[in-house]
């Protein structure tokens, strides 16, 4: 089984700041990492997936994240935050062979003008 | 290409009645998958549907069921509501199933129960 820890539930930052979501998992055998986002009632898009290959992975609207193995993280990271980026956003595991995603319990990011 | 569509949007039922929701896949895919959203539980597993079978089922009582027909559309049924139950309830389809293939998810029922 999986799980997945998202260590902040509400992340505020300043408008053109960097920001760093946390998210940590544990799994018994290899894993695919996502990280999704969701906007006021709204259902969750696809940020960025890693599947394989390369540990840095970028995605859309600027966002990256990088697995760590070691450390069993894949900590979501923006340079420079936009006040459209303020959602939630969900880490989510999938076991190697599974069917279902996991997913951790979010975190609020809050953009401030 | 249509997105994951989902019907009603909004539900309002009484504890002890039943509800069925809707899911349109993406033209194409093949998998829909189901998940129950709440403040307190966050997003959890409900089953996935592949080619009319059930391939998987999370930790939910037989209250809540699903199927899938030929034409990948799925329909989730929840008897014998409870408070509860009360959530957003999302779909998201896949082409295939139990490979890492990119989940598209729909907007979400959200089902109220008084």
């Amino acid at each position: 089984a999986q799980s997945v820890t998202q260590l902040d539930s509400q992340v505020p930052v300043f408008e053109e700041a960097p920001v760093e979501l946390r998210c940590n998992y544990s799994s018994s055998v290899s894993v695919y990492l996502f990280w999704y986002v969701q906007y006021p009632n709204q259902g969750l898009q696809l940020l960025l997936k890693y599947l394989s290959g390369s540990t840095l992975v970028k995605g859309i609207n600027g966002f990256e994240a990088e697995f760590n193995k070691s450390q069993t993280s894949f900590h979501l990271r923006k340079p420079s935050v936009h006040i459209s980026d303020t959602a939630e956003y969900f880490c989510a595991v999938k076991g190697a062979g599974s069917y279902q995603l996991t997913f951790g319990k979010g975190t609020k990011l809050s953009v401030i003008p | 290409k249509a997105g994951v569509t989902q019907t009603p949007r909004y539900l309002i039922k009484t504890r002890g009645q039943q509800v069925t929701l809707s899911c349109s896949p993406i033209s194409g895919h093949r998998s829909v998958s189901w998940y129950q959203q709440t403040p307190g539980q966050g997003l959890q597993f409900l089953f996935e549907y592949f080619s009319e079978t059930q391939r998987n089922k999370g930790n939910f009582p037989g209250r809540f069921s699903g199927r899938q027909f030929s034409n990948s559309r799925s329909e989730m049924n929840v008897s014998t509501l409870e408070l509860g139950d009360s959530a957003l309830y999302l779909c998201a389809s896949s082409i295939a199933s139990g490979q890492p293939y990119e989940q598209y998810f729909g907007p979400g029922t959200r089902l109220t129960v008084t």
